[in-house]
């Protein structure tokens, strides 16, 4: 059962242009949304969370746009570089409510930022 | 230098074999969790703990094992019963909402 629905599985983007990754989730407990990304052969590190309280949250570059009603969010990479180039995934959990805190994982965006 | 380690990086077996991948944190966290990695799929729940002599089955338990008796170290048994092991295996620990990953372990049974 896949609860978190991520799209592209894969973009191309040019260096300087916007990247964007979205994810839908089913579960309405759901109550935190992190974004991780991962380089190869690495582990997965935070990039940026948010709770459904709030509509976007922004650090430095990235920005999570939070879309409750629609159970959508997204990830938006600004001004892109070859550096930022990695597997992106979205993440839910029922952090706050409990539950062990488990996260449940979209299936990763594999991004390539092109000179 | 604080973080969470995996051992070994690379880990070879024949099919059959019972085999144990290490994770030991010195973050203090009482949680811990255990995710498997496969092309396409993600990371999926194997085992997770939320603190010592406590653990819980993730979505995929199967075929695979777990103890918790130190604070700093959950390691992960992969059982001959466990039918594709072949895969990246990443370790976690949490600290609140967020939880800090290891390197990884790629087990390639042969």
């Amino acid at each position: 059962q896949q609860q978190v629905k991520q799209s592209p599985q894969s973009l191309i983007v040019q260096k300087g242009g916007i990247s964007i990754i979205n994810c839908a989730y089913e579960n309405t407990a759901f109550d935190y949304f992190p974004w991780y990304q991962q380089f190869p052969g690495k582990g997965p590190a935070l990039l940026i969370a948010i709770r459904p309280d709030v509509s976007e949250k922004k650090e430095g570059r990235f920005t999570i746009s939070f879309n409750k009603s629609a159970k959508q969010f997204s990830l938006h990479i600004m001004d892109s570089q070859p550096g930022d180039s990695a597997t992106y995934f979205c993440a839910a959990s029922t952090g706050v409510t409990g539950g062990g805190n488990k996260l449940t994982f979209g299936t990763g965006t594999q991004l390539k930022v092109e000179l | 230098d604080g973080g969470i380690t995996q051992s070994p990086k690379y880990l070879f077996r024949k099919e059959g074999q019972n085999v144990t991948l290490s994770c030991e944190q010195n973050l203090n966290h009482d949680a811990m969790y255990w995710y498997r990695q496969d092309p396409g799929q993600g990371l999926r729940l194997i085992y997770y703990s939320q603190i010592v002599n406590d653990f819980q089955k993730g979505d995929i338990a199967e075929g695979y094992s777990v103890s918790r008796e130190k604070k700093e170290s959950f390691p992960l048994t992969v059982t001959s019963a466990q039918k594709n092991p072949t895969a990246f295996y990443l370790c976690a620990s949490r600290d609140r909402n967020e939880q800090f990953f290891g390197p990884g372990t790629r087990l390639t049974v042969l």
